[in-house]
Formats: C-alpha cells, sequence, structure tokens
C-alpha cells in the first residue's frame, strides 16, 4: 500500500481555516486520496476523497497537488466539533484484491481551541 | 435511524471465551467490513463482505470468523479470547463496484475487553 505521512498534530482556532497536509510520494496513477476524521469515541467518519481535481463538499476542501505526491484538506471555518483525529488514506481504484481497503495511518490530531 | 449498528456497545469476557459480535447496515449497501482498532489506536481492517462474498481477509488469527448471513449483516465470532484482542472493533459498509468503493459509513464501535 502507497504511504501517506501527516503531521502528528495540529492546532486551530475557532472560526478559522485549518489547512490539514498530507504528503503520498510514491501515490500511483489509479490511487485516489481519502480523507477520513474520528471524533473522540465514535467510528471514523468519511471527510472527501478525490482523484486528480480539487474537490469540495459541504464538510471541507480537498486540494490536490498537480504531481499528486501531496494534497491538503481544508476545513474553512473550524468548530469545536471539527476536533478529531484526521486520517489521509491511499485507496487503490484499480479494482483487483483491493475492494476498497482502507490503510489508516496515525492521523493528524486536530484541537481547535475556542 | 442508525446506518450502521454495532452490538453489544461494550463487551467484558475473560480468556479462553467465545464470543460474537454483530452488525447491521440499514444502508443497502453489498460490501461490510471489519476494523480492529488497538490501545494505539491503529486502526486495521481485518475482513470485507462483498454479496456475502469474503473478499479481504487479513493476516488474522484463525479464531476470528466472519459470517454473512445476509447482504445487511456481518458478524464476528472470536473462539478463545486472549488479552491481545482487547481492542475497539468496528464495523462499515459501502457501496461500491469493483473501483467504486468511495465512502465507507462506520459503526459506533464494540468496545471488547479480555481479562
Amino acid at each position: 500500500d502507497a504511504k501517506t505521512t501527516q503531521p502528528n498534530s495540529m492546532e486551530s482556532n475557532e472560526e478559522e481555516p485549518v489547512h490539514l497536509p498530507c504528503n503520498h510520494s510514491t501515490i500511483s496513477g489509479t490511487d485516489y486520496i481519502h480523507w477520513y476524521r474520528q471524533l473522540p469515541s465514535q467510528g471514523p467518519e468519511y471527510v472527501i476523497h478525490g482523484l486528480t481535481s480539487n474537490v469540495n463538499n459541504r464538510m471541507a476542501s480537498l486540494a490536490i497537488a498537480e504531481d499528486r505526491k501531496s494534497s491538503t484538506l481544508i476545513l474553512h471555518r473550524a468548530t469545536l466539533r471539527d476536533a478529531a483525529v484526521y486520517y489521509c488514506i491511499l485507496r487503490d481504484g484499480a479494482g483487483g484484491t483491493s475492494y476498497g481497503k482502507l490503510t489508516f495511518g496515525q492521523g493528524t490530531i486536530l484541537t481547535v481551541h475556542p | 435511524d442508525t446506518a450502521v449498528s454495532q452490538t453489544p456497545k461494550y463487551l467484558v469476557t475473560q480468556m479462553g471465551n467465545d464470543k460474537s459480535i454483530k452488525c447491521e447496515q440499514n444502508l443497502g449497501h453489498d460490501t461490510m467490513y471489519w476494523y480492529k482498532q488497538d490501545s494505539k489506536k491503529f486502526l486495521k481492517i481485518m475482513f470485507s463482505y462483498n454479496n456475502k462474498e469474503l473478499i479481504i481477509n487479513e493476516t488474522v488469527p484463525n479464531r476470528f470468523s466472519p459470517k454473512s448471513p445476509d447482504k445487511a449483516h456481518l458478524n464476528l465470532h472470536i473462539n478463545s479470547l486472549e488479552l491481545g484482542d482487547s481492542a475497539v472493533y468496528f464495523c462499515a459498509s459501502s457501496q461500491g463496484r469493483r473501483t467504486s468503493f468511495h465512502e465507507q459509513y462506520f459503526g459506533p464501535g464494540t468496545r471488547l475487553t479480555v481479562t
């Protein structure tokens, strides 16, 4: 599985934008970039995913570098409810034996200050 | 309405016992998963079923046996429980064909404690 690298932790103030970086220098052409987050004592929650182009949804935006070796999850206005562990995951989109397998790393612990 | 539900939420048992964790999804998905999150918070996939067929089987001891009676259910049976089995187990589901496994929905987790 291609590997991702994220900072262990980041801090933000409420109502400020947050940019969570992820490096994935060994990404292959068929790998999708997924972001999930895990709030305390809950199961992981899907945030966003993309392949090559930047993506926006109601939760966040995903900015993907042109060479696809890095990406950034953008929370436009952090709230206290956004405090969670954020996971950047590469998922093989070529099918075969991967079948949707998600390989979670250690993630980034996001702390949001009031 | 709960999308992915697991029972029980907490399970405390002694070494050597056999226990089961049940998972149900009401999303109409055709793929279900079991993940294990250990004390260091690492989340690892264990199994995945697509239309009741086992498609992912990671390196998991034979004591763990998933069973999928239908597309909406994926149960996890664990024989001869060991201390190292203590963890939080998450069930998940997604709708996908070969290259379309995108959003996975996770259950609330089952915290298993083996004493």
